[in-house]
């Protein structure tokens, strides 16, 4: 197993412009997160799945923020109508349910122009 | 709500010296898990250690101790006999134990540890 993989992993774009990503998380693991990490500070949560349902999402998630992981499998992270205060790197992390450890991928770092 | 506190932004180090990083948290929890996270430039976060706070023991990962003072709501990171690949931002993390209603971790803001060769 290669961990959890996201793609792409760098992205610019325009304000006003949609964009998706996609996160992997290892293949057994049932649990998946989205984190956002700006500049200077530690990743706070956006949302949480245990398989393909979505059971917490964060205040931070706004209406132009959508998740989904059909099937339970991959994750995508779509924002719509960018702006450039979601300029920042996106997380992915993945778990075993009853394990604490969550792994995490390498990022996909976006930037609003 | 439950936070987490790193006072201190940037920590230095010589080389095969010692160094402590310093958290502190605050919840009205009973039952959670703390962690310690590296971040190293450019590349993903991995765990360093985690401590259950059932257990009274600190827990430990070769080079790598925990202070827990449970009381306190303290959980410090000494790093010991440190090498030039310890250089990287240090996240302290908190999870609500099992049966609460999130998963989440909760970050704070990091701790950027340099080691001086």
């Amino acid at each position: 197993d290669t961990g959890v993989s996201q793609n792409p992993r760098h992205k610019i774009t325009k304000r006003g412009q949609n964009v998706t990503f996609r996160c992997d998380p290892i293949s057994e693991h049932n649990r998946l997160y989205w984190y956002r990490q700006t500049l200077g500070q530690g990743p706070e949560f956006l949302t949480y799945f245990q398989n393909e349902a979505q059971l917490e999402k964060s205040r931070l998630l706004s209406d132009r923020f959508s998740a989904e992981r059909p099937k339970g499998s991959f994750s995508t992270l779509e924002i719509q109508r960018t702006e450039q205060g979601d300029s920042a790197m996106y997380l992915c992390a993945s778990s075993l349910e009853g394990e604490s450890e969550q792994y995490f991928g390498p990022g996909t770092r976006l930037t609003v122009t | 709500a439950q936070t987490v506190t790193q006072s201190q932004p940037e920590m230095s180090v010589q080389e095969a010296e010692t160094v402590t990083l310093s958290c502190t948290y605050d919840t009205s929890e009973s039952d959670y898990y703390l962690f310690w996270y590296k971040q190293p430039p450019s590349r993903q976060m991995i765990l360093v250690i985690r401590q259950e706070a059932y257990k009274q023991q600190n827990a430990t990962e070769n080079r790598f101790s925990v202070n827990f003072q449970k009381a306190a709501k303290s959980f410090s990171l000494k790093i010991s006999d440190s090498q030039l690949g310890d250089a990287a931002m240090y996240f302290c993390a908190y999870r609500r134990g099992y049966g609460g209603a999130t998963n989440k971790l909760i970050f704070g803001t990091g701790t950027l540890l340099a080691v001086q060769p």
